[in-house]
């Protein structure tokens, strides 16, 4: 089956640094996305990777292994209003898009 | 109008009632989707639509249909509505194809009692 990974919830301070991980077990690989979705809105594009490495975009980055199966979001900086919840989506080999169930991400003052 | 709306914004319904769940995209996307979100199960594809005049089957599409009869709308109808389908609905579209970045409308709030 096809599977991915994300911790349900963390944790992070205002100012500090935060790295969300997403894992995933797919039929083939054809490209991994990055969405955020504040409480009761609708997600909104926040990266792309399909080669291996670091994309950088402002205060956030996203990192890829396509040999390790594994994707992280790093988000510099913390503001109150990332609070959000950081979704993972994999396109398999049949170009089709498979969601992780989100990371809740709580900022504390 | 930019980007995507859906209406209703929220909708409480009796078991065995048809509902449609309407979407409009001005984007010109050829590609459309229809997701439900539930707590810890993140996204599902309940229908999607690649082009004008052709749709398909999600991972979810028992007790749905859509149509996509021009570029613009894609509609969602739900025939008998039973309570296992509350759940917040969201409409999406990219360029082209599910490898595409999407574009989410405000979502639909959904209640059946």
């Amino acid at each position: 089956g096809q599977n991915i990974d994300q911790p349900t919830e963390m944790t992070a301070t205002e100012g500090a640094i935060v790295q969300i991980n997403c894992t995933y077990q797919t039929s083939g690989f054809n490209g991994l996305f990055w969405y955020q979705q504040h409480a009761g809105e609708a997600p909104t594009f926040l990266s792309y990777n399909v080669l291996d490495g670091l994309e950088e975009k402002g205060r956030f980055s996203s990192f890829l292994s396509r040999s390790k199966g594994y994707s992280y979001l790093l988000l510099k900086e913390l503001q109150m209003k990332d609070s959000a919840s950081y979704l993972c989506a994999v396109i398999d080999s049949n170009y089709q898009l498979i969601w992780g169930a989100g990371t809740k991400l709580i900022i504390k003052p | 109008i930019a980007g995507i709306t859906q209406a209703p914004t929220s909708q409480i319904l009796a078991a065995g009632r048809r509902m449609t769940l309407r979407c409009t995209q001005d984007m010109r996307h050829n590609a459309m989707y229809w997701y439900r979100q539930d707590l810890g199960l993140g996204l599902r594809l309940i229908h999607y639509s690649n082009t004008a005049g052709t749709t398909g089957k999600g991972e979810v599409p028992d007790g749905y249909s859509v149509s996509r009869a021009n570029t613009d709308d894609f509609p969602l109808t739900l025939a008998s509505a039973v309570p296992s389908q509350t759940s917040v609905y969201f409409c999406a579209s990219s360029d082209s194809g599910q490898y595409n970045e999407q574009f989410f409308g405000p979502g639909t709030r959904l209640t059946v009692l």
